[in-house]
């Protein structure tokens, strides 16, 4: 029983480069959640998901983008990385409102 | 603007002593009150709370709501090293969870 996997868990990047970080749950929920935590300012939401095919903005979007293409997976995507965006990005996801978070165990970011 | 406040930031105390967290809320459209625990990773579930003056509690831990006076409290009786953790308080809001700075709780022996 998986719960919600992060791939990958550890990744540096150089300021202006790409990448993609993927979140899959195998407990069939709707609501798909992208969070970042820095030292002192706990978790931010950076975008959600309601369900398939939906995305939405949270307090921290910019230079940021996902997709929802399939039910179990989330993606996060960065277009082009900047020292701002180091931080531990943590995906969450729960069956329906009102329900408590399940989260993945984060990736670490670093942009030098 | 929904914000969640939590307080202290920082707390150190011994083994054996007990404890209390604070969280404080303004949102628009509250469901329910939820604390987490997190120590190296993920965070993991504690709490959910939605009714005003239910305690609930689990092993040591309790935690009660008030939602004319827009606050929780988290109270951990007899600390233990391993609750040592930063203890995070969220609020339900609709669609959406939104999440204090959370409160780092170090217990020595």
């Amino acid at each position: 029983n998986a719960g919600v996997t992060q791939t990958p868990k550890f990744r540096v990047l150089k300021t202006g480069q790409s990448m993609t970080l993927l979140c899959a749950q195998d407990m069939n929920h709707e609501y798909m959640y992208w969070y970042r935590q820095d030292p002192g300012m706990g978790l931010r939401l950076i975008h959600y998901s309601v369900g398939e095919g939906t995305t939405a903005k949270g307090e921290v979007p910019d230079g940021y983008n996902v997709s929802r293409l399939k039910k179990q997976n989330f993606l996060l995507g960065l277009e082009s990385a900047a020292p701002s965006q180091t931080s531990v990005y943590f995906c969450a996801s729960r069956r329906a409102e009102y329900e408590k978070l399940f989260f993945g165990s984060g990736t670490q970011l670093s942009v030098l | 603007e929904d914000k969640v406040v939590q307080s202290p930031l920082s707390l150190v105390v011994h083994e054996g002593d007990t404890v209390t967290l604070n969280c404080s809320y303004e949102v628009t459209n509250f469901r329910s009150l939820l604390w987490y625990k997190q120590e190296k990773k993920a965070p993991t579930f504690l709490f959910m709370l939605t009714s005003s003056g239910i305690e609930k509690k689990s092993g040591r831990l309790s935690s009660i709501l008030d939602k004319k006076e827009l606050f929780s409290i988290l109270n951990i009786t007899a600390t233990q090293t391993g609750d040592s953790a930063v203890y995070l308080c969220a609020v339900d809001n609709t669609d959406k969870l939104i999440f204090g700075t959370g409160t780092r709780l170090q217990v020595f022996p």
